[in-house]
């Protein structure tokens, strides 16, 4: 595709149900980002993939955040037992070049409401 | 300290006049920066890059990077009330090879 593509745009999970949010990064960039983004704040980084390997997930705010990247391409953010506090919107990103010395494109986000 | 600081705003221009916008950055090793501007709902959309030390301009808009100081700023000349959101300053650190991002100056145009 022309761009990042996320799913689904919108997402309402009861408290504790699991929820696995999808992201389709442009063609082969290499590097993909997730950020979660509470209302009125900036981006807050979750976990970074340069390919298949997770080289950084120092963001995940708990152990109920999992991503995965497994072939490099499409990567799922998986949130278990969801909270009221995981409520925001989730943001992924991805860059062309290893070196991330080029600007990270965004999609166009998941808004997550835990009720 | 906060990896990238921005104040928060709001900041108002009237409209033509020059908006000013300004971030700094703990990580001296820093290579890569970048503005975003964020309008309400919708997701961040790269407005400048800039990797080395001065001015770089493209149309309306100038950056600047002092990296001695730590300090990156975005100009807007002309302001237009299309200009009104939110401007996000990201920071390449390069020692964790990842993107972060300050809180974000919301930027107000009044015509």
């Amino acid at each position: 595709g022309a761009g990042v593509s996320q799913s689904p745009r919108y997402k309402v999970a009861k408290r504790g149900q699991d929820v696995a949010l999808r992201c389709d990064p442009i063609s082969g960039h290499v590097s993909l980002f997730w950020y979660q983004q509470a209302l009125g704040q900036g981006p807050e980084f979750l976990t970074y993939f340069q390919n298949e390997a997770q080289l950084d997930k120092s963001g995940l705010p708990s152990d109920r955040f999992f991503a995965e990247r497994p072939e490099g391409s499409v990567s799922t953010l998986k949130i278990q037992r969801t909270q009221q506090e995981d409520s925001a919107v989730y943001l992924c990103a991805s860059s062309p070049r290893r070196d991330l010395n080029t600007e990270a494109f965004f999609g166009q986000g998941t808004r997550l409401t835990v009720v | 300290q906060k990896e990238v600081e921005q104040n928060s705003g709001p900041l108002s221009v009237p409209e033509g006049a020059i908006a000013s916008l300004n971030c700094t950055y703990s990580d001296r090793v820093s290579q890569s920066f970048f503005w975003y501007r964020q309008y309400s709902g919708k997701s961040p959309e790269l407005i400048m890059s800039i990797y080395s030390n001065g001015d770089k301009e493209d149309g309306r808009f100038t950056a600047q990077l002092n990296k001695a100081s730590q300090y990156v700023s975005l100009l807007i000349r002309d302001s237009q009330p299309s200009d009104s959101a939110t401007y996000l300053c990201a920071v390449n650190m390069n020692r964790d090879d990842k993107i972060i991002f300050g809180k974000g100056t919301r930027l107000h145009i009044l015509p």
